[in-house]
């Protein structure tokens, strides 16, 4: 496995399900990244780690819990959803989480979840 | 405040031509970086080409250059010789060294390659 991969790449789940969504980079990166894409929005920003601290929280709703156990992995779990985060989660990791400008992020391929 | 704004919801460009994608931006942070994105159907975002604030020259990676105009805050990328596998959306985003764990993001431009 290569780069930053996700899973499940595509879930349903009702309003009372918990579900959880996994990311994993395999480049050595200290910073990992969930973001939301909904539908004719710009990427939104939810969760930032780095070497396995939350630095940064936009405001999101409880019922999305982040874990990041180490700098490889990251999860995002799910409870009590709305239709409204029905949405394209994506996952990113950086070499640092900032501290150089030109620290890119590199993208996984995202989980498309439908809230139903 | 949106910072990033790219104005071109879609573009069509023929095969093998150039093609302009805009941004524009907003910040009164003298150091900042600028990225662009492509996004194919099948969602991840792959990473084009950067460029720096203080960089005195224009970014540019194979086929991909950045047509960047400081005093204008633009940052148009330029897409030479196109070809049907650029069919995609591009994301132009900023990063500010203030707040650099945050990376803003314009709303996207569609490109449509045609043969």
């Amino acid at each position: 496995e290569t780069g930053v991969t996700q899973t499940p790449r595509h879930l349903v789940m009702g309003m009372t399900n918990k579900k959880s969504l996994k990311c994993e980079q395999h480049l050595g990166h200290n910073a990992m990244y969930w973001y939301k894409q909904s539908a004719k929005k710009p990427l939104e920003l939810m969760f930032v780690y780095s070497l396995e601290e939350r630095v940064e929280n936009n405001s999101v709703p409880s019922r999305f819990s982040p874990e990041c156990p180490n700098s490889s992995h990251l999860f995002l779990h799910l409870h009590t959803l709305q239709p409204e985060d029905s949405a394209l989660y994506l996952c990113a990791s950086s070499l640092s989480s900032g501290s150089e400008l030109s620290d890119t992020q590199y993208f996984g391929p995202g989980t498309r979840l439908t809230v139903l | 405040a949106q910072k990033i704004t790219q104005t071109q919801p879609g573009m069509f460009v023929q095969e093998k031509e150039a093609v302009t994608l805009d941004c524009t931006y907003d910040t009164s942070d003298p150091s900042y970086g600028l990225f662009w994105y492509k996004q194919p159907s099948s969602g991840e975002m792959i990473f084009l080409i950067y460029q720096g604030s203080y960089d005195q020259q224009n970014a540019t990676e194979g086929r991909y250059s950045l047509n960047f105009q400081k005093a204008r805050k633009s940052a148009n990328l330029v897409i030479s010789a196109s070809q049907l596998g650029d069919s995609a959306m591009y994301f132009c985003a900023m990063r500010e060294g203030r707040n650099n764990n945050d990376m803003r993001f314009g709303a996207g431009t569609r490109l449509t390659v045609k043969p």
